[in-house]
């Protein structure tokens, strides 16, 4: 049981080339999110899906698209990566009980020059 | 003004002593409260939850929320090296059907043996 799982876990992206963070989880949740986490910043939503077919703007959705391509799967991509985007990328996966606890990935580190 | 304020620290402590961390709100809404622990280089884990006002209790740690001043506080006792970390305060409302998290922007503990 792998829990959530992340790739890459670091890239370097030139200014306005494009990529894809892959997100995996096996815990069987319906709820999937894209968080960024920048120092000063805490935890910002980018995107979030509430379950498979569905995906919907969190916080800071500008810039950034997603995929829900399965009930596992949940993908983020950047189309013309800019500074300001680079952070700390993590996926979460929730499920349904009182808690709805989120449990994270490792964390992406992306950094645009 | 922020939703959730945490102020940031860094917090250092000896090994052994009693740790106060907290957060204020200032939406009444939250009906969920929850600590996430981020140890260096990781995704955030929860380590606490809970959505009354009062103290929960779990081994050394424990949370207390005061929703009449908008507050909630985690104290750790004895603590330990392995405590070191970011501690991350959240909480949860309804929001249009989806169960919207809110985080603080973390409070960095060192505590040194």
């Amino acid at each position: 049981n792998a829990g959530v799982t992340q790739t890459p876990k670091f890239q370097v992206l030139k200014t306005g080339q494009s990529m894809t963070l892959q997100c995996a989880q096996d815990m069987n949740h319906n709820s999937m999110y894209w968080y960024r986490q920048d120092p000063g910043m805490g935890l910002r939503l980018i995107y979030y899906s509430a379950s498979e077919g569905t995906t919907d703007k969190g916080e800071v959705p500008n810039g950034y698209n997603v995929s829900r391509l399965n009930k596992r799967e949940f993908s983020l991509r950047l189309e013309s990566a800019a500074p300001s985007q680079t952070s700390v990328y993590f996926c979460a996966s929730s499920g349904t009980g009182v808690s709805y606890e989120q449990y994270f990935g490792p964390g992406t580190r992306l950094t645009v020059t | 003004q922020k939703e959730v304020e945490q102020d940031p620290g860094p917090l250092s402590v000896p090994e052994g002593a009693i740790v106060s961390l907290n957060c204020t709100y200032s939406n009444s809404a939250f009906q969920y409260f929850m600590w996430y622990r981020q140890y260096s280089r990781k995704g955030p884990e929860l380590l606490m939850y809970t959505y009354s006002s009062g103290n929960k209790e779990d081994g050394r740690f424990t949370a207390q929320v005061d929703k009449s001043s908008k507050y909630i506080s985690l104290f750790i006792r004895d603590s330990q090296p392995s405590d070191s970390a970011t501690y991350l305060c959240a909480m949860r409302k309804n929001s249009g059907g989806y169960q919207k998290v809110t985080f603080g922007t973390g409070t960095k503990l060192q505590v040194i043996p």
